[in-house]
C-alpha cells in the first residue's frame, strides 16, 4: 500500500522559532519520490522540494531543510527561524514507479507562525 | 510561461443543476489530475489522464462526476445534480510526462459552493 501520513494537523509557533514538519511514508516500490508543497491562504500549491529514494542527502534551502531517513521512511522538513510568510498548510507527496503515476497526498499540517 | 490555468475561480449554484469546471494544462504536460478539497482537508484524487491512455477513474466519488479531456490538453470536469457536500474547492495539477519524478503544477482551484 502507498501511504503518507502528517500526524501533525496543527502547529503555532512564535516568529523566529525553529518547526519541523513530520512526514511518514509506506510503500513497496523500490524506486520512488517524495514531495513537499505549499499551501499558503491564497490556496495555490507551490512545489517545494523532490527527493528520490536513492539520494539520502539532507538538503538546505536557506532557512528550508529537508531531513530523508529511509530506515524510518521519514521526510521531515524544518523551517529554521520561522516568519509570518511561512503560515500555510504544508503537503507532503508520495510517488512510486510502480504505481501507475499516481500521487499520494498526506493530509497536510497547518503552520501559523505567531509575530 | 503560463502556468496551470481553471476557470471559472469562484461556481456558486444551486442544488441539482450541472457545473462544468474547466482546466488549462501547462503546454506539453501530458498528465494531468483533478484534486477535491473540502474546507480545512487534504487533498482528494478524482481522476488522471497521461497521454491518450485511458484515464484512472478510480477516484471519482459517483457517476455524477465525469471528466473529458480533449485533444490532450483542456480538460472539463463535470458535476451532475450536484449536492450541497459536492462543495469543495476543485484543483487540477498537470505534470511533464510519465516520469515519477515530475513535480505536479498546480492552478489556483475552483471554489465550488452548491447552495
Amino acid at each position: 500500500a502507498q501511504k503518507v501520513t502528517q500526524a501533525q494537523t496543527e502547529i503555532s509557533v512564535v516568529e523566529k522559532e525553529d518547526v519541523t514538519l513530520d512526514c511518514v511514508y509506506e510503500t513497496r516500490d523500490t524506486t520512488y519520490y517524495l514531495f513537499w508543497y505549499k499551501q499558503p491562504p491564497s490556496g495555490e500549491l507551490v512545489f517545494l522540494i523532490r527527493r528520490n529514494s536513492f539520494d539520502e542527502q539532507n538538503e538546505i534551502s536557506g532557512r528550508y531543510s529537508w531531513n530523508f531517513q529511509k530506515s524510518t521512511s521519514s521526510f521531515n522538513f524544518t523551517i529554521t527561524a520561522s516568519q509570518v510568510v511561512d503560515s500555510a498548510v504544508y503537503f507532503c507527496a508520495l510517488s512510486g514507479r510502480d504505481t501507475g503515476n499516481q500521487f499520494y497526498f498526506g493530509t497536510g499540517t497547518s503552520l501559523t507562525v505567531i509575530p | 510561461g503560463a502556468g496551470v490555468s481553471q476557470s471559472p475561480s469562484n461556481k456558486v449554484t444551486e442544488k441539482g443543476k450541472d457545473v462544468e469546471l474547466r482546466c488549462d494544462p501547462i503546454s506539453g504536460h501530458t498528465a494531468l489530475y483533478w484534486y477535491r478539497q473540502s474546507l480545512g482537508q487534504g487533498l482528494e484524487f478524482l481522476i488522471y489522464f497521461q497521454g491518450n491512455s485511458a484515464p484512472d477513474k478510480s477516484g471519482l466519488p459517483s457517476d455524477r462526476f465525469s471528466a473529458e479531456r480533449t485533444g490532450g490538453s483542456v480538460s472539463t470536469l463535470t458535476i451532475q445534480r450536484t449536492q450541497q457536500e459536492d462543495s469543495a474547492v476543485y484543483l487540477c495539477a498537470s505534470r511533464l510526462g510519465q516520469g515519477v519524478f515530475n513535480e505536479q503544477f498546480f492552478g489556483p482551484g475552483t471554489r465550488l459552493t452548491v447552495l
